[in-house]
Protein backbone atom coordinates (compact mmCIF):
# COMPACT_ATOMS: atom_id res chain seq x y z
CA UNK A 1 0.00 0.00 0.00
CA UNK A 2 1.19 3.07 -0.79
CA UNK A 3 2.40 5.50 1.60
CA UNK A 4 0.71 8.98 1.97
CA UNK A 5 3.43 11.97 2.05
CA UNK A 6 2.32 16.13 3.28
CA UNK A 7 2.08 18.21 1.91
CA UNK A 8 2.29 17.96 -1.74
CA UNK A 9 4.55 21.13 -1.98
CA UNK A 10 6.03 23.39 0.08
CA UNK A 11 7.79 26.88 -1.57
CA UNK A 12 9.91 28.78 1.50
CA UNK A 13 12.72 31.24 1.57
CA UNK A 14 16.25 30.07 1.93
CA UNK A 15 16.65 29.64 5.63
CA UNK A 16 13.52 29.05 6.45
CA UNK A 17 12.56 25.20 7.72
CA UNK A 18 10.36 22.62 6.80
CA UNK A 19 8.45 19.28 7.26
CA UNK A 20 7.83 16.51 5.30
CA UNK A 21 5.03 14.14 6.80
CA UNK A 22 4.55 10.13 5.64
CA UNK A 23 2.03 7.88 7.03
CA UNK A 24 0.93 4.32 6.17
CA UNK A 25 -1.78 1.86 7.05
CA UNK A 26 0.46 -0.71 7.38
CA UNK A 27 2.81 -1.96 10.05
CA UNK A 28 5.93 -0.64 8.61
CA UNK A 29 9.74 -2.07 9.14
CA UNK A 30 11.39 0.43 7.95
CA UNK A 31 11.09 4.20 5.98
CA UNK A 32 13.19 5.41 3.72
CA UNK A 33 14.20 9.27 2.30
CA UNK A 34 14.75 10.20 -1.06
CA UNK A 35 15.40 13.60 -2.68
CA UNK A 36 14.88 13.85 -6.55
CA UNK A 37 16.33 16.31 -8.21
CA UNK A 38 14.84 17.26 -11.92
CA UNK A 39 16.15 15.36 -14.69
CA UNK A 40 18.29 12.86 -11.88
CA UNK A 41 17.87 9.64 -10.01
CA UNK A 42 16.67 9.44 -6.88
CA UNK A 43 19.04 10.05 -4.20
CA UNK A 44 19.19 8.06 -0.90
CA UNK A 45 18.97 10.85 1.94
CA UNK A 46 18.44 8.52 5.25
CA UNK A 47 16.80 5.13 6.63
CA UNK A 48 14.84 4.84 9.95
CA UNK A 49 14.44 1.33 11.35
CA UNK A 50 13.52 1.52 14.75
CA UNK A 51 10.47 3.14 16.22
CA UNK A 52 11.02 6.72 17.58
CA UNK A 53 14.20 6.69 16.10
CA UNK A 54 15.45 9.61 14.66
CA UNK A 55 18.04 10.56 12.61
CA UNK A 56 20.22 13.33 10.87
CA UNK A 57 23.55 14.68 8.99
CA UNK A 58 24.04 18.54 8.07
CA UNK A 59 20.48 20.16 8.77
CA UNK A 60 18.38 17.43 7.63
CA UNK A 61 16.91 14.77 10.04
CA UNK A 62 14.13 12.81 10.40
CA UNK A 63 11.60 10.67 12.94
CA UNK A 64 9.96 7.42 12.58
CA UNK A 65 7.12 6.82 14.92
CA UNK A 66 6.47 2.96 14.74
CA UNK A 67 3.31 3.11 16.65
CA UNK A 68 1.73 5.20 14.82
CA UNK A 69 3.21 4.35 11.53
CA UNK A 70 4.58 7.54 10.53
CA UNK A 71 7.91 9.68 9.74
CA UNK A 72 8.73 13.36 9.21
CA UNK A 73 11.75 14.60 7.41
CA UNK A 74 12.82 17.88 8.73
CA UNK A 75 14.86 20.71 6.78
CA UNK A 76 16.21 23.14 8.72
CA UNK A 77 17.63 26.59 8.07
CA UNK A 78 16.75 25.49 4.03
CA UNK A 79 19.46 25.96 1.25
CA UNK A 80 18.85 26.60 -2.29
CA UNK A 81 20.44 22.70 -2.81
CA UNK A 82 17.32 21.62 -1.07
CA UNK A 83 14.94 22.29 -4.07
CA UNK A 84 13.71 19.11 -5.47
CA UNK A 85 10.76 16.63 -5.52
CA UNK A 86 11.54 14.14 -1.80
CA UNK A 87 9.98 10.84 -1.71
CA UNK A 88 9.46 8.66 1.20
CA UNK A 89 9.24 4.79 0.88
CA UNK A 90 8.13 2.61 3.05
CA UNK A 91 8.90 -1.03 3.94
CA UNK A 92 6.33 -3.63 5.73
CA UNK A 93 6.35 -5.53 8.58
CA UNK A 94 6.86 -8.35 6.54
CA UNK A 95 10.30 -7.41 5.66
CA UNK A 96 9.76 -8.26 2.14
CA UNK A 97 12.69 -5.71 0.89
CA UNK A 98 10.57 -4.51 -1.28
CA UNK A 99 10.02 -0.40 -0.84
CA UNK A 100 7.02 1.15 -2.18
CA UNK A 101 6.87 5.23 -2.60
CA UNK A 102 4.62 8.12 -1.58
CA UNK A 103 3.42 10.26 -4.52
CA UNK A 104 5.90 12.91 -3.39
CA UNK A 105 6.52 16.57 -2.00
CA UNK A 106 7.49 19.05 -4.37
CA UNK A 107 9.79 21.68 -2.47
CA UNK A 108 11.15 24.77 -3.83
CA UNK A 109 13.63 26.90 -2.55
CA UNK A 110 13.93 30.91 -3.37
CA UNK A 111 16.52 32.94 -2.56
CA UNK B 1 27.25 1.58 -2.10
CA UNK B 2 26.57 0.52 -5.55
CA UNK B 3 27.12 1.85 -8.80
CA UNK B 4 24.83 1.25 -11.55
CA UNK B 5 24.90 1.66 -14.96
CA UNK B 6 21.72 1.28 -17.07
CA UNK B 7 21.22 1.15 -20.75
CA UNK B 8 20.34 2.92 -22.52
CA UNK B 9 20.14 6.14 -20.86
CA UNK B 10 17.33 7.10 -23.91
CA UNK B 11 15.43 5.83 -26.73
CA UNK B 12 12.91 6.45 -28.96
CA UNK B 13 10.54 3.94 -30.00
CA UNK B 14 7.65 3.32 -32.17
CA UNK B 15 4.51 1.76 -31.17
CA UNK B 16 4.22 -2.06 -30.90
CA UNK B 17 7.90 -2.73 -31.13
CA UNK B 18 9.98 -3.96 -27.86
CA UNK B 19 13.04 -2.53 -26.25
CA UNK B 20 15.43 -4.26 -23.43
CA UNK B 21 16.99 -2.26 -21.02
CA UNK B 22 19.87 -3.47 -19.27
CA UNK B 23 21.34 -3.47 -15.58
CA UNK B 24 24.50 -3.82 -14.63
CA UNK B 25 25.95 -3.64 -11.19
CA UNK B 26 29.38 -3.19 -9.48
CA UNK B 27 28.79 -5.42 -7.23
CA UNK B 28 26.94 -8.76 -6.23
CA UNK B 29 23.42 -8.39 -5.23
CA UNK B 30 20.65 -10.40 -4.22
CA UNK B 31 17.40 -8.46 -5.16
CA UNK B 32 17.15 -6.26 -8.29
CA UNK B 33 14.09 -3.86 -8.43
CA UNK B 34 12.75 -2.34 -11.29
CA UNK B 35 11.14 1.05 -11.00
CA UNK B 36 8.94 2.80 -13.61
CA UNK B 37 8.43 6.84 -13.15
CA UNK B 38 6.33 8.17 -15.30
CA UNK B 39 6.39 12.27 -16.46
CA UNK B 40 6.00 14.12 -12.91
CA UNK B 41 4.60 11.21 -10.81
CA UNK B 42 6.18 8.83 -8.20
CA UNK B 43 8.67 5.65 -8.35
CA UNK B 44 6.24 2.61 -8.99
CA UNK B 45 7.21 -0.73 -8.46
CA UNK B 46 7.28 -2.90 -11.65
CA UNK B 47 8.87 -6.21 -10.12
CA UNK B 48 11.76 -7.82 -8.26
CA UNK B 49 13.97 -9.94 -9.35
CA UNK B 50 16.11 -12.57 -7.54
CA UNK B 51 18.66 -14.51 -9.42
CA UNK B 52 18.06 -18.18 -10.22
CA UNK B 53 14.16 -17.69 -10.08
CA UNK B 54 11.02 -15.64 -12.13
CA UNK B 55 10.60 -11.78 -10.94
CA UNK B 56 7.71 -11.07 -8.20
CA UNK B 57 5.38 -8.70 -10.40
CA UNK B 58 3.50 -6.16 -8.70
CA UNK B 59 0.54 -5.52 -9.15
CA UNK B 60 -0.73 -3.92 -12.92
CA UNK B 61 2.03 -5.14 -14.27
CA UNK B 62 2.98 -8.62 -15.99
CA UNK B 63 5.19 -10.81 -16.80
CA UNK B 64 3.87 -10.83 -20.49
CA UNK B 65 4.29 -6.93 -20.68
CA UNK B 66 7.47 -6.79 -18.84
CA UNK B 67 9.72 -9.98 -18.89
CA UNK B 68 12.84 -9.80 -16.60
CA UNK B 69 15.83 -11.49 -17.00
CA UNK B 70 18.33 -12.46 -13.97
CA UNK B 71 21.11 -14.25 -15.00
CA UNK B 72 23.45 -13.56 -12.05
CA UNK B 73 23.90 -11.65 -8.90
CA UNK B 74 25.52 -8.46 -10.69
CA UNK B 75 23.36 -8.20 -14.10
CA UNK B 76 19.43 -7.84 -15.23
CA UNK B 77 17.14 -6.88 -17.96
CA UNK B 78 13.77 -5.25 -18.67
CA UNK B 79 11.95 -5.79 -21.89
CA UNK B 80 9.22 -3.79 -22.31
CA UNK B 81 7.43 -5.32 -25.00
CA UNK B 82 4.44 -4.23 -27.68
CA UNK B 83 4.85 -0.45 -26.45
CA UNK B 84 2.37 1.70 -26.74
CA UNK B 85 2.92 5.50 -26.01
CA UNK B 86 1.22 5.15 -22.21
CA UNK B 87 4.56 3.35 -21.84
CA UNK B 88 6.79 6.80 -22.30
CA UNK B 89 8.41 6.87 -19.33
CA UNK B 90 11.91 6.67 -17.31
CA UNK B 91 12.31 2.89 -15.97
CA UNK B 92 15.10 2.86 -12.89
CA UNK B 93 16.83 -0.27 -11.76
CA UNK B 94 17.72 -0.45 -8.34
CA UNK B 95 19.71 -2.35 -5.98
CA UNK B 96 19.99 -2.77 -2.08
CA UNK B 97 23.66 -3.81 -1.40
CA UNK B 98 23.85 -6.11 1.48
CA UNK B 99 23.82 -5.26 4.95
CA UNK B 100 23.31 -1.72 4.29
CA UNK B 101 19.57 -1.55 3.87
CA UNK B 102 20.39 1.49 1.54
CA UNK B 103 18.24 1.85 -1.82
CA UNK B 104 20.45 2.89 -4.86
CA UNK B 105 19.25 3.56 -8.11
CA UNK B 106 20.54 3.50 -11.38
CA UNK B 107 20.49 6.76 -13.44
CA UNK B 108 17.03 5.68 -15.59
CA UNK B 109 16.42 4.59 -18.86
CA UNK B 110 14.01 7.35 -20.56
CA UNK B 111 11.88 5.66 -23.14
CA UNK B 112 9.53 7.52 -25.52
CA UNK B 113 6.90 6.16 -27.34
CA UNK B 114 5.51 7.37 -30.42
Amino acid sequence: QQPVQSPQAVILREGEDAVINCSSSKALYSVHWYRQKHGEAPVFLMILLKGGEQKGHDKISASFNEKKQQSSLYLTASQLSYSGTYFCGTETRSRDDKIIFGKGTRLHILP
Amino acid sequence: SAVISQKPSRDICQRGTSLTIQCQVDSQVTMMFWYRQQPGQSLTLIATANQGSEATYESGFVIDKFPISRPNLTFSTLTVSNMSPEDSSIYLCSVIPANTGELFFGEGSRLTVL
